[in-house]
This record gives C-alpha cells, structure tokens and sequence, in this order.
C-alpha cells in the first residue's frame, strides 16, 4: 500500500541555519505530494505542494521537489526562524483514485533556537 | 471563507459512554474525511464522503464508530461504547476536487477514562 517515511526527529536548530528534513514514499500510482505544519496549538496547514515529477513546490521560504527517480520529496528552507517551530508531516495523495485520501509521515518537530 | 470547524473542541467522557462529534466543512467543498491522530503519529484515515454518500471507511474504523453527513453539509462522527484506545485527537477535513491538499479543522480532542 501507499506509505510516507519521514526521517527520524526532532530536530533542534539556531536561528538562521538551514533546514532539510527527509520524506520518502512508497505509492502505486502517481501520487501528489505535500508537505503539512502543525503549529503550537494550531490545526494542520497546508505548506506546500507539489502535484507531478520534478514539480517544485514553495511558500514560507520552504521548498520541496518532487524527485521521482528517489522517490522523495524533501523540505529545504535557508534561513530558520524561531517561529518555523512546529511539527511537519509529509504526505501522499492519488489524484486520480476514488477519494483522493492522504497517506501521512509520523510527523517530524522542528524547534528553533533564537 | 471561516475554514473547517468542529465541535466540541475537547471532550473527556468515561469509557463505555457513546460520543458524538461535528465537523462543518468548508461551504462548497463536496468532499469531507474523517482522520484520527494519536500522540507522535500522523493523522491516519478513517472515513471519506462525497456530498451525502460515504464511499470509504478504513479498517479502523470499527463497528462501534458511524459517521454520517445526511445532507452533503456537516457531518458528525459517533463513537459508541468508548474505549481508553480510543483517546485521540479526531480531525475533519474538506476539499474541492483531487490532488490539490485538504484543509483541516482544528480538532476534537477526546479523553476517555
């Protein structure tokens, strides 16, 4: 079946430093591919995403390319701030399947030191 | 354009009561899900409707959960004869069409006891 595998965390930063975290997937169509934050006491928000191979998706400052050969979809920003503090997930949706569902990560917590 | 709400925001019940929680999608939105997610995990999928028509339930979704959306609008999603394993944080979601994301409420975080 369709799975996402985030790497592990969480993951500590100073403010300013770059930012990757790793998304991997496992789909038998032709996923789309998004990226979700979670901020402190806040519902999930759509941050990016990315619908067909080598598709690069971008808000925040955040991107993300769709790399089909790897099966990946990894989160990039350049220069953190204190207040990218949050949980992202990864995730997976067949566009073209019944009800278009999504297959999320476990999830990974970012915080930022000032 | 208010987003998704849902109600009650917390709940904490004793086990063996039955719970019913509400989600308001988005207006035009046709599509509404049902997700369930347990502390250090992503939201897992329990239950998809089109309009009024429920077209997908998960395995986890046993028989002591229903989830109807009578006229294509709100939704409500009943947990009878709650278990402890039931604890959770229950998310609804709505969208337009396929592939372009979701959007989520806040939740409805249940404790049972």
């Amino acid at each position: 079946g369709d799975s996402v595998t985030q790497m592990e965390g969480p993951v500590t930063l100073s403010e300013e430093a770059f930012l990757t975290i790793n998304c991997t997937y496992t789909a038998t169509g032709y996923p789309s591919l998004f990226w979700y934050v979670q901020y402190p006491g806040e519902g999930l928000q759509l941050l990016l995403k990315a619908t067909k191979a080598d598709d690069k998706g971008s808000n925040k400052g955040f991107e993300a390319t769709y790399r089909k050969e790897t099966t990946s979809f990894h989160l990039e920003k350049g220069s953190v701030q204190v207040s990218d503090s949050a949980v992202y997930f990864c995730a997976l949706g067949i566009p073209t399947g019944a009800n278009s569902k999504l297959t999320f990560g476990k999830g990974i917590t970012l915080s930022v030191r000032p | 354009d208010t987003g998704v709400s849902q109600n009650p925001r917390h709940k904490i019940t004793k086990r063996g009561q039955n719970v019913t929680f509400r989600c308001d999608p988005i207006s035009e939105h046709n599509r509404l899900y049902w997700y369930r997610q347990t502390l250090g995990q992503g939201p897992e999928f329990l239950t998809y409707f089109q309009n009024e028509a429920q077209l997908e339930k998960s395995r986890l979704l046993s028989d002591r959960f229903s989830a109807e959306r009578p006229k294509g609008s709100f939704s409500t999603l009943e947990i009878q004869r709650t278990e402890q394993g039931d604890s959770a944080m229950y998310l609804c979601a709505s969208s337009l069409g396929t592939g372009q994301g979701v959007d989520f409420g806040p939740g409805t975080r249940l404790t049972v006891t």
